[in-house]
C-alpha cells in the first residue's frame, strides 16, 4: 500500500515562528502536493512539485514556501506564522502514470498558530 | 477556468436507503474525475475515478459513480447506506491544461442515520 506520512498530527506555534511541515511518501511518486483544508472551503492547493527541486505555485502560495531535495520528501515552510494560517494541512502524492492519476494523502497536520 | 461544484453541504439518509452525493464539473476537454472520502481526523482516501470508458464506475466500499457528459455531472451513489459511511466526501477533477493540479469541491458531509 502507498504510504504518505506527515511529521506531526498536531502542532501549536506562536505568531512569527518559522514552521516546518514534512511529508514523506514511499511509492516513488513523481508528484507531490500541499493543501490546506478549511471548513466550507474544501481543499486549496498551496504548492506542488512534479520532480526533485521543481516547484509550482498553487492557488494560495502567499506566506508559504516549499522544498523538495529528495524525491520522497516534500516540505512546507511557513516563514513567519500568522493566526490566519491556523488550518489542517494535507500532503498528497501521485504518479505520472496515465492509468493511475489518483492522489494518495497523508493523515494531515492540524496547525494552530496563537 | 476548471471547477467542481458540490451543491449540498450535507446529505442525510436512513441506514439501508440508497444515497447520492452530487458533483458537477466544468472543464475544457475530457475530464478526469475522482471521489475521495475523509473520516474524522484523517486524510482523504481515494474511492473511485473516471478516466475513460464505461460511464458507471465502481469503487471501494460498494460505492459507484455515474459520469454524465451532457449534464457535466459525476454523482456518487450507493444502493444501501451504512452508518459507517458517515463522513466527508470530496469530488475532484484533474486539470488537463498541462499541469498536474487537481481541483476539489468544497465537500459534502454525509450522515447516515440508524
Amino acid at each position: 500500500d502507498v504510504k504518505v506520512t506527515q511529521s506531526s498530527r498536531y502542532l501549536v506555534k506562536r505568531t512569527g515562528e518559522k514552521v516546518f511541515l514534512e511529508c514523506v511518501q514511499d511509492m516513488d511518486h513523481e508528484n507531490m502536493f500541499w493543501y490546506r483544508q478549511d471548513p466550507g472551503l474544501g481543499l486549496r492547493l498551496i504548492y506542488f512539485s512534479y520532480d526533485v527541486k521543481m516547484k509550482e505555485k498553487g492557488d494560495i502560495p502567499e506566506g508559504y514556501s516549499v522544498s523538495r531535495e529528495k524525491k520522497e520528501r516534500f516540505s512546507l515552510i511557513l516563514e513567519s506564522a500568522s493566526t490566519n494560517q491556523t488550518s489542517m494541512y494535507l500532503c498528497a502524492s501521485s504518479t505520472r502514470d496515465s492509468s493511475s492519476y489518483e492522489q494518495y494523502f497523508g493523515p494531515g497536520t492540524r496547525l494552530t498558530v496563537t | 477556468a476548471q471547477s467542481v461544484a458540490q451543491p449540498e453541504d450535507q446529505v442525510n439518509v436512513a441506514e439501508g436507503n440508497p444515497l447520492t452525493v452530487k458533483c458537477t464539473y466544468s472543464v475544457s476537454g475530457n475530464p478526469y474525475l475522482f471521489w475521495y472520502v475523509q473520516y474524522p481526523n484523517r486524510g482523504l482516501q481515494f474511492l473511485l475515478k473516471y478516466i475513460t470508458g464505461d460511464n458507471l464506475v465502481k469503487g471501494s466500499y460498494g460505492f459507484e459513480a455515474e459520469f454524465n457528459k451532457s449534464q457535466t455531472s459525476f454523482h456518487l451513489k450507493k444502493p444501501s447506506a451504512l452508518v459507517s459511511d458517515s463522513a466527508l466526501y470530496f469530488c475532484a477533477v484533474r486539470d488537463m491544461g498541462g499541469t498536474y493540479k487537481y481541483i476539489f469541491g468544497t465537500g459534502t458531509r454525509l450522515k447516515v442515520l440508524a
